[in-house]
């Protein structure tokens, strides 16, 4: 089956700090990658929707300066959270899906933030 | 603005019990539903899809039914065990561009 990994898991940063997410698609083209947040026994929420070689939609309310997301290429997209503050620890899910809107996305196993 | 509801937010049942977990949505104009699985500091493993034009699925001991003109679906957990053990998310897809609208989830626990 279609496989999306995310690296780092976890990660820890004091802040004021940038961390760089990155979601990949390890054996299927991925045309477009979705992220979400999850916070503590909530659902997850969709941040913004990015398309291979354009820029991502963001959802509303969501600061496009501070998630910088990038998808440069059919298997990889990032996530940037700039100058990362205590409240945007949380659970970031990336989900990748093979091209039509209606295609099926497959999840990553996510990665889990702590800004110190 | 699509809005998905599971409730209760838990349960505990003793292993081997049949349950159901329900799910429901405002807007009856979905293109799919979707059941997940999350353990505890996991991502989403999908169970079930629903296509709006379907009723049910079925896979193993889990089956899911979909009345869109409701707004609810069900998950169905057969014979349940303590493997079950998990947060079990619903999702619907609407609009353009493969949006998912999750609901919180249900975090079952069933008890050797």
């Amino acid at each position: 089956g279609a496989v999306v990994s995310q690296h780092p898991s976890w990660v820890i940063c004091k802040s004021g700090t940038s961390v760089k997410i990155e979601c990949r698609s390890l054996d299927f083209q991925a045309t477009t990658m979705f992220w979400y947040r999850q916070f503590p026994k909530q659902s997850l929420m969709l941040m913004a929707t990015s398309n291979e070689g354009s820029k991502a939609t963001y959802e509303q309310g969501v600061e496009k300066d501070k998630f910088l997301i990038n998808h440069a290429s059919l298997t990889l997209s990032t996530l940037t959270v700039t100058s990362a503050h205590p409240e945007d620890s949380s659970f970031y899910i990336c989900s990748a899906s093979a091209g039509a809107s209606t295609d099926t996305q497959y999840f990553g196993p996510g990665t889990r933030l702590t800004v110190l | 603005k699509q809005e998905v509801t599971q409730i209760p937010a838990a349960l505990s049942v003793p292993e081997g019990e049949n349950l159901v977990l329900n799910c429901s949505f405002t807007d009856s104009a979905i293109y799919n539903l979707q059941w997940f699985r999350q353990d505890p500091g996991k991502g989403l493993t999908s169970l079930l899809l629903i296509q709006s034009s379907q009723r049910e699925q079925t896979s193993g001991r889990l089956n899911a039914s979909l009345d869109k003109s409701s707004g609810r679906s069900t998950l169905y957990i057969a014979a349940s065990q303590p493997g079950d053990s998990a947060t079990y998310l619903c999702a619907v897809e609407t609009g353009a561009n493969s949006k998912l609208t999750f609901g919180k989830g249900i975090t079952l626990s069933v008890r050797p």
